[in-house]
């Protein structure tokens, strides 16, 4: 059970243009959701959390505009970059916590690798 | 707010060795959760294992088992019986217990090899 999918696992775009990450709990309902950057050989940083029907909260430095974040539903949340840059080529890992569930652990998703050409 | 502190450079064992990987935390609150992950050269983090704050065993799963010293604000994960697909990073994590939408701080991480 508590499983976390991602897609797509990589993609390839070109500078300016937008992408979106979908990230889906396939057996559970997430409450809450969150989004994370990783650049090689560095830790998780957290961009953003989100509640299912409530706009996304920010970490600061992260630019809202940039990085859309949408919980439509208590299955599914998706990163919009917009006008992605080469800079922003990284790896995207969603996680997502469901309150009945063992407290506090969050799913992760496998990642989805971001190549900004 | 809350620091998980992982120093060790890259980490080498031999098969089949135990191995220790440090993580220091440093937090205010009195209630919190530590954990570890695994993340293979694939991507995905693996959970490990986890440790309340006011859990008075120090947790174990399996060939993991987590040392917690809270006078030391520490939580090294041991891993006995290393095998080769241990090699990955792995990441010392906290969160404090104040609500749904508490959230996981990461340490950098540790490079772990096992050798043949």
């Amino acid at each position: 059970g508590a499983v976390v999918s991602q897609h797509p696992s990589w993609v390839i775009c070109k500078s300016g243009t937008s992408v979106k990450i979908e990230c889906r709990s396939l057996d559970f309902q997430a409450t809450t959701m969150f989004w994370y950057r990783q650049f090689p050989k560095q830790s998780l940083m957290l961009m953003a959390t989100s509640n299912e029907g409530s706009k996304a909260t920010y970490e600061q430095g992260v630019e809202k505009d940039k990085f859309l974040i949408n919980h439509a539903s208590l299955t599914l949340s998706t990163l919009t970059v917009t006008s992605a840059h080469p800079e922003d080529s990284s790896f995207y890992i969603c996680s997502a916590r469901e309150r009945t569930l063992v407290p506090y652990e969050q799913y992760f998703g496998p990642g989805t690798r971001l190549t900004v050409t | 707010a809350q620091k998980i502190t992982q120093t060790q450079p890259g980490m080498f064992v031999q098969e089949k060795e135990a191995v220790t990987l440090d993580c220091t935390y440093d937090t205010s609150d009195q209630s919190y959760g530590l954990f570890w992950y695994k993340q293979p050269s694939s991507g995905e983090m693996i959970f490990l294992i986890y440790q309340g704050s006011y859990d008075e065993q120090n947790a174990t799963e399996g060939r993991y088992s987590l040392n917690f010293q809270k006078a030391r604000k520490s939580a090294n994960l041991v891993i006995s019986a290393s095998q080769l697909g241990d090699s990955a990073m792995y990441f010392c994590a906290m969160t404090t217990h104040t609500g749904a939408n508490s959230k996981l701080t990461f340490g950098k991480g540790i490079t772990l090899s096992v050798r043949p």
